[in-house]
């Protein structure tokens, strides 16, 4: 079967740093996928992981451990535009991509 | 400015009324998608194309159809909307389908109500 499992909210504070934990299960696996979606605006973009371990890209880093089907998205220095759903995605042996309904993450000054 | 032009973003419409969502992008990307997403569930596949000339079904086809004509335009209808085609639509491309990091490229969306 094919299964991704996020968090539905989280909170944190601005300046703190927050993780964004999903685990999957899938019939193959072919990379996992982040992606940020600010509220009525279009999924955008933040990192691909397909080996184990941590990828880091400025304030945002991304980590994976393929033998636990585990991926977490942290998110340093939380600016109040981080304000977002994040989406977690793996892509499957077929190259199809499957979803997660995503994490609202809500920055309190 | 490049991207993924979708169109109308916003429309009502009467159940049984036939409606064409339209997907434009030049990028000269190979791979395009039409998702619907729903509150409380991921993004779903409705229909992908690989490359211009071919189509194939995703997750949840049933009511939509598509074709991919040229390699710029990939136009998703309904030929009878339901209630339950009420949603966000979502068109996206890719550079080619899976391989890769496979990164999509989402267009702004189309807020769908079938009344």
């Amino acid at each position: 079967g094919q299964n991704i499992d996020q968090p539905t909210e989280m909170t944190a504070t601005e300046g703190a740093i927050v993780q964004i934990n999903c685990t999957y299960q899938t019939s193959g696996f072919n990379g996992l996928f982040w992606y940020q979606q600010h509220a009525g605006e279009a999924p955008t973009f933040l990192s691909y992981n397909v080996l184990d371990g941590l990828e880091e890209k400025g304030r945002f880093s991304s980590f994976l451990s393929r033998s636990k089907g585990y991926s977490y998205l942290l998110l340093k220095e939380l600016q109040m535009k981080d304000s977002a759903s994040y989406l977690c995605a793996d892509m499957d042996s077929n190259y199809q991509l499957i979803w997660g309904a995503g994490t609202k993450l809500i920055i309190k000054p | 400015i490049a991207g993924i032009t979708q169109a109308p973003t916003s429309q009502i419409l009467a159940a049984g009324r036939r409606m064409t969502l339209r997907c434009t992008q030049d990028m000269r990307h190979n791979a395009m998608y039409w998702y619907r997403q729903d509150l409380g569930l991921g993004l779903r596949l409705i229909h992908y194309s690989n490359t211009a000339g071919t189509t194939g079904k995703g997750e949840v086809p049933d009511g939509y159809s598509v074709s991919r004509a040229n390699t710029d335009d990939f136009p998703l209808t309904l030929a009878s909307a339901v209630p339950s085609q009420t949603s966000v639509y979502f068109c996206a491309s890719s550079e080619n389908r899976g391989g890769g990091a496979g990164e999509l490229f989402f267009g702004e969306g189309s807020r769908l109500t079938v009344l």
